[in-house]
This record gives C-alpha cells, structure tokens and sequence, in this order.
C-alpha cells in the first residue's frame, strides 16, 4: 500500500529554526517533493529530492535518505509569511508522474 | 506566461445536480492532473492527461466522475449525480512532462460544495 505520514500541526517562534518530517511507504519511488500551500491558494512547489542527501535552497532545505523512507523540510530564520500548510508528496515508477499526498502539516509561526 | 487557471473558483450545487470544472494547463504543457482535497485530507490523485495517449483513470472514485482533454490543451471534469461526499476542493495541475524533475504546477482550485 501506500502511506505518507508528516505531523499534522507544528508551531514555531519567528526567527527560529523548524523542521517537518515526513515518512513514506509506497510501492515505488522516483522523486519526493515539498509544497507550501496558503490558505485558499495552490500548493506551490519547494523542494525535489531524488538522491539521499540535503538539498538547499535559500531559507529552505530538504533531505532524503531512500533507505529509512525519511525526509525533512528544514525552515531556517522563520518568517510570519512561512505559516503555512507543507505538503509532502512521492511520485512513484508509473510513466504518469502521479504524486502521492501526505495529509500535510499546518505550520504556525508566532511572533 | 499565466499559470494554470481554473473555473469556476466556486461551485455550489444541489445533491443529485451534474458539475463541469474547468482547467487552462500550461501553455505548452502536454501532462495535466486532476486532483481532489477533502476537508483535512491530504491531496488525493483522480486522472492524468498526456498528449494524446489514453489517460489514467485510476484514480477516480466512481463512474459518477470523467473527465476530458480537448486538443491536448483543456481539461474538463464532470460529476454527475453529485453527492455530498463529493464536496472539495478541486485541484488541476500540469508540468511540461510526466518525467524526472518536472514539478506540477498547481491551479488554485474549485471549491466545491454539494448541498
């Protein structure tokens, strides 16, 4: 089966670090992303990870190791615009490219 | 150019009427998806579109649900009979191709909701 599991809800101090985590059993794997969705808007793309390692991209970071089935988002100096729901999502081996949805975890960051 | 558009943004409707949503890919996009988000659920994958090959349907929740792609451009998904598990948010996507590194684009959405 498939199953993608993140925290449902964090919350986190402006200027802080925070990491989300997110676990995955799928039946096939070929690529693993981060979105950030806002409230009433589309999820917009983060982060690809294909290879075990970190990925960094400005205040963002993502890691992947393949073989536990484990990756985090890393958010470095928080900002209150960061609060936000992320979207942890594999795609599998078929040739469609379909993404597999964990149920995402709503960020809050307080002042 | 513009992103991916949907319509309409927001579709009341009463139990057992027909919806058609709406979704403008990418210009140039040939792989476009269609995926549903229920009230704290995580996005759940309904169909896929590429060019002119026959799409994948594997997602659907019923027969009550098709969809189509005219021209390899728009996308239109019916639900017929709706119910009122039906309702949710809407979400098409579309990426230049279905391979590697290509990240989906997202629309923002057709919140639906089934009276």
């Amino acid at each position: 089966g498939q199953n993608i599991d993140q925290p449902t809800e964090m919350t986190a101090t402006e200027g802080a670090i925070v990491q989300i985590n997110c676990t995955y059993q799928t039946s096939g794997f070929n690529g693993l992303f981060w979105y950030q969705q806002h409230a009433g808007e589309a999820p917009t793309f983060l982060s690809y990870n294909v290879l075990d390692g970190l990925e960094e991209k400005g205040r963002f970071s993502s890691f992947l190791s393949r073989s536990k089935g484990y990756s985090y988002l890393l958010l470095k100096e928080l900002q209150m615009k960061d609060s936000a729901s992320y979207l942890c999502a594999v795609r599998d081996f078929s040739n469609t490219g379909k993404l597999i949805f964990g149920q995402g975890t709503t960020l809050q960051v307080k002042p | 150019g513009a992103g991916v558009s949907q319509s309409p943004s927001n579709k009341v409707t009463e139990k057992g009427k027909d919806v058609e949503l709406r979704c403008d890919p990418i210009s140039g996009h040939t792989a476009l998806y269609w995926y549903r988000q229920s009230l704290g659920q995580g996005l759940e994958f309904l169909i896929y579109f590429q060019g002119n090959s026959a799409p994948d349907k594997s997602g659907l929740p019923s027969d009550r649900f098709s969809a189509e792609r005219t021209g390899g451009s728009v996308s239109t998904l019916t639900i017929q009979r709706t119910q009122q598990e039906d309702s949710a948010v809407y979400l098409c996507a579309s990426s230049p191709g279905p391979a590697s590194q290509e990240t989906q684009y997202f629309g923002p959405g057709t919140r639906l909701l089934v009276l």
